[in-house]
């Protein structure tokens, strides 16, 4: 597509269900991110994929959050058993290679756990 | 650890004055990139600038310039002749070239655009 897409645009789940965020991003772009952005706040880094091989994942709050990216392509990060604080807008980012290549975002997935 | 400091969170601006927004970052790096993101309503982070810690010249975009000072570790976004447009979020981010790929980001500063 013409550029990085997300879906739902918006989830509201109830406290301890699982959750699945989805990713697509520009075609032939080499590098993924996943970031966490709290209201009012700047994105935080949680993972990041080089085509399917996920080179760091220190961002990661708890084992709790997964995210795969298995044919280097389209992503998923998957949040187990929601809490409250897991509450915050997830947006992906997609860049043809690292360094000074820029980060394409999507619009986000804004994740409401009631 | 790399750090990004916005000190302004909010900035108030009449239509058709520059504005400038004010980053400073800290890094033990001698090889990183500096990035402004501007995010309206709608959330989505849309790219402005870029400037590369090695660059001589400051980067310009249109009516978007970066006033890099690498003594003295600033990277300030100026805005001509803003727009009613220009009201968003904006954020400061920077990069490693080398090792770990991440943006880190500022807190950011709202621009309000005023008529």
């Amino acid at each position: 597509g013409a550029g990085v897409s997300q879906s739902p645009r918006y989830k509201v789940a109830k406290r301890g269900q699982d959750v699945a965020l989805r990713c697509d991003p520009i075609s032939g772009h080499v590098s993924l991110f996943w970031y966490q952005q709290a209201l009012g706040q700047g994105p935080e880094f949680l993972t990041y994929f080089q085509n399917e091989a996920q080179l760091d994942k220190s961002g990661l709050p708890s084992d709790r959050f997964f995210a795969e990216r298995p044919e280097g392509s389209v992503s998923t990060l998957k949040i187990q058993r929601t809490q409250q604080e897991d509450s915050a807008v997830y947006l992906c980012a997609s860049s043809l290679d690292g360094g000074n290549e820029k980060l394409f975002f999507g619009s986000g997935t804004q994740l409401s756990v009631l | 650890a790399q750090k990004i400091t916005q000190t302004q969170p909010g900035m108030f601006v009449q239509e058709k004055e520059a504005v400038t927004l004010d980053c400073t970052y800290d890094t033990s790096d001698q090889s990183y990139g500096l990035f402004w993101y501007k995010q309206p309503s709608s959330g989505e982070m849309i790219f402005l600038i870029y400037q590369g810690s090695y660059d001589e010249q400051n980067a310009t975009e249109g009516r978007y310039s970066l006033n890099f000072q690498k003594a003295r570790k600033s990277a300030n976004l100026v805005i001509s002749a803003s727009q009613l447009g220009d009201s968003a979020m904006y954020f400061c981010a920077m990069r490693e070239i080398q090792g770990a790929q991440k943006l880190v980001f500022g807190q950011g500063t709202r621009l309000t655009i005023n008529p």
